[in-house]
C-alpha cells in the first residue's frame, strides 16, 4: 500500500535550535518527494521537492536530504526562529499521475 | 504571483444545508483539486478535476460533488450538510504534468466549515 508517515507527530524546540524532522515512505515507483511548510490557518506551501537522483538540497536555513535506497527523507531546520512554528507535510506523488499522498504532517513549536 | 483563493475562510451551516464552496486559480492551471483536512489523518483528495466538465472521484468523495464550467473555477458542493463534514477544506491547483508528477500543487488559504 501507498503511505507516507512522518515523525514525529509534534516537536518542541526553543528559539535558536536546530531539529530534523522524518519521512519514511513505501510509494513505488517513486519519482519525487516535497516538502510542504503549512502555517495555521493556512494552505500548504512547498518548501523543496527532491528527485531520486538528488541526496540533499537547501532552501535557506532548511535542508532535505533523500535516501531512496531506505526510502527515507529528512528536513533539518538550522537556527530556528520563531516563524518556523507550522506543520510541515511530506509529500509524494501517486506513480504517473498529478495526484498526491500526503503524510499526517510534523507539527513544530518554537518557544523564544 | 500564482494565486489559488477561496470564497469563504470561515463558514457555518445547520444540518441538511446545501452548501457550496467556491475556488478561483488565476494561473491557468489544467488541474484543480479539492480536500479535506482533519487532525491526525493528513489531507484526503475529495474529487479531482483535469479539465473543464471533466471530474474523477478521489479517496473520500462520498456526500459530495463538484462542479467545474470555466477553467479557473472549481466548485466543491454538500448536497445535505451533515455534522461529520466539519473540517477544513482546501484546494489546489497544478499544471498537467503528462505524468511526470513534477508538478507543484498550489493551495488557496482554506474554509474552515462547521457543520451543526
Amino acid at each position: 500500500k501507498n503511505q507516507v508517515e512522518q515523525s514525529p507527530q509534534s516537536l518542541i524546540i526553543l528559539e535558536g535550535k536546530n531539529c530534523t524532522l522524518q519521512c519514511n515512505y513505501t510509494v513505488s515507483p517513486f519519482s519525487n518527494l516535497r516538502w510542504y511548510k503549512q502555517d495555521t490557518g493556512r494552505g500548504p506551501v512547498s518548501l523543496t521537492i527532491m528527485t531520486f537522483s538528488e541526496n540533499t538540497k537547501s532552501n535557506g536555513r532548511y535542508t532535505a536530504t533523500l535516501d531512496a535506497d531506505t526510502k527515507q527523507s529528512s528536513l533539518h531546520i538550522t537556527a530556528s526562529q520563531l516563524s518556523d512554528s507550522a506543520s510541515y507535510i511530506c509529500v509524494v506523488p501517486r506513480h504517473n499521475t498529478d495526484k498526491l499522498i500526503f503524510g499526517t504532517g510534523t507539527r513544530l513549536q518554537v518557544f523564544p | 504571483d500564482v494565486k489559488v483563493t477561496q470564497s469563504s475562510r470561515y463558514l457555518v451551516k445547520r444540518t441538511g444545508e446545501k452548501v457550496f464552496l467556491e475556488c478561483v486559480q488565476d494561473m491557468d492551471h489544467e488541474n484543480m483539486f479539492w480536500y479535506r483536512q482533519d487532525p491526525g489523518l493528513g489531507l484526503r483528495l475529495i474529487y479531482f478535476s483535469y479539465d473543464v466538465k471533466m471530474k474523477e472521484k478521489g479517496d473520500i468523495p462520498e456526500g459530495y460533488s463538484v462542479s467545474r464550467e470555466k477553467k479557473e473555477r472549481f466548485s466543491l458542493i454538500l448536497e445535505s450538510a451533515s455534522t461529520n463534514q466539519t473540517s477544513m477544506y482546501l484546494c489546489a491547483s497544478s499544471r498537467t504534468s503528462g505524468g511526470s508528477s513534477y508538478n507543484e500543487q498550489f493551495f488557496g488559504p482554506g474554509t474552515r466549515l462547521t457543520v451543526l
